[in-house]
């Protein structure tokens, strides 16, 4: 079975620093997509990146990277230069044929 | 371009109650679509999918069901709603042979 997890409940970052959320995940699937989402308080999941298990370059999209170690399962989110409107929700998730799973997620507080 | 609805946006209901939310694209076809719970606090929880009209698969038993009667609308119900029904319901859809997914507003449902 598939299985994410963030063991970071919490974090807190100064404006313009970067930041690294923590993400590791297990499945026995060698083709499997991993997905980075923000949840502000309003509610919606707002999709952020997205590595394929193929693929050998880490994805970037704009401050967002993310940081893929296959070998060690692991598929943290490095966001670049904070912003006050990076503070919310954010979820690993991990998708296998049609079985997509959420990791606990982390808050991410930033300060001015 | 693609967009996703989700009505209605909150919606409080008495125990026994039955439900019904709806979900509906525009902007591509035959997509494949999802219904998560979103328990307070919690990460995302997939509860139907669907790869087209009249095909649904359940990941967890519940007194939930989904319906896709049309190819863009995808519709979740009860019959009688119980308390630990109450949570965060997200729609989402995707690409079929594509990972990401792309979430609706929600809706929070209250059970009282």
């Amino acid at each position: 079975a598939q299985k994410i997890t963030q063991t970071q409940p919490g974090m807190f970052v100064q404006e313009k620093e970067a930041v690294t959320l923590d993400c590791t995940y297990d499945t026995s699937d060698q083709s499997y997509g991993l997905f980075w989402y923000k949840q502000p308080s309003s509610g919606e999941m707002i999709f952020l990146i997205y590595q394929g298990s193929y693929d050998e370059q880490n994805a970037t999209e704009g401050r967002y990277s993310l940081n893929f170690q296959k070998a060690r399962k692991s598929a943290n989110l490095v966001i670049s230069a904070s912003q006050l409107g990076d503070s919310a929700m954010y979820f690993c998730a991990m998708r296998a044929r049609n079985d997509m799973r959420f990791g606990a997620g982390t808050r991410l507080t930033v300060k001015p | 371009s693609q967009t996703i609805h989700q009505w209605p946006a909150t919606l409080v209901q008495p125990v026994g109650s039955p439900l019904s939310l709806e979900c509906t694209v525009e902007g591509t076809s035959n997509p494949n679509l999802y219904w998560y719970r979103q328990a307070a606090g919690r990460g995302l929880q997939l509860l139907f999918y669907s790869v087209g009209i009249g095909q649904i698969s359940s990941e967890v038993p519940q007194n939930l069901s989904a319906s896709r009667p049309q190819d863009r609308q995808f519709i979740l119900s009860s019959k009688k709603l119980r308390l630990s029904d109450s949570g965060f319901y997200l729609c989402a859809w995707s690409v079929p042979g594509r990972y990401e997914q792309y979430f609706g507003p929600g809706t929070r449902l209250t059970v009282t």
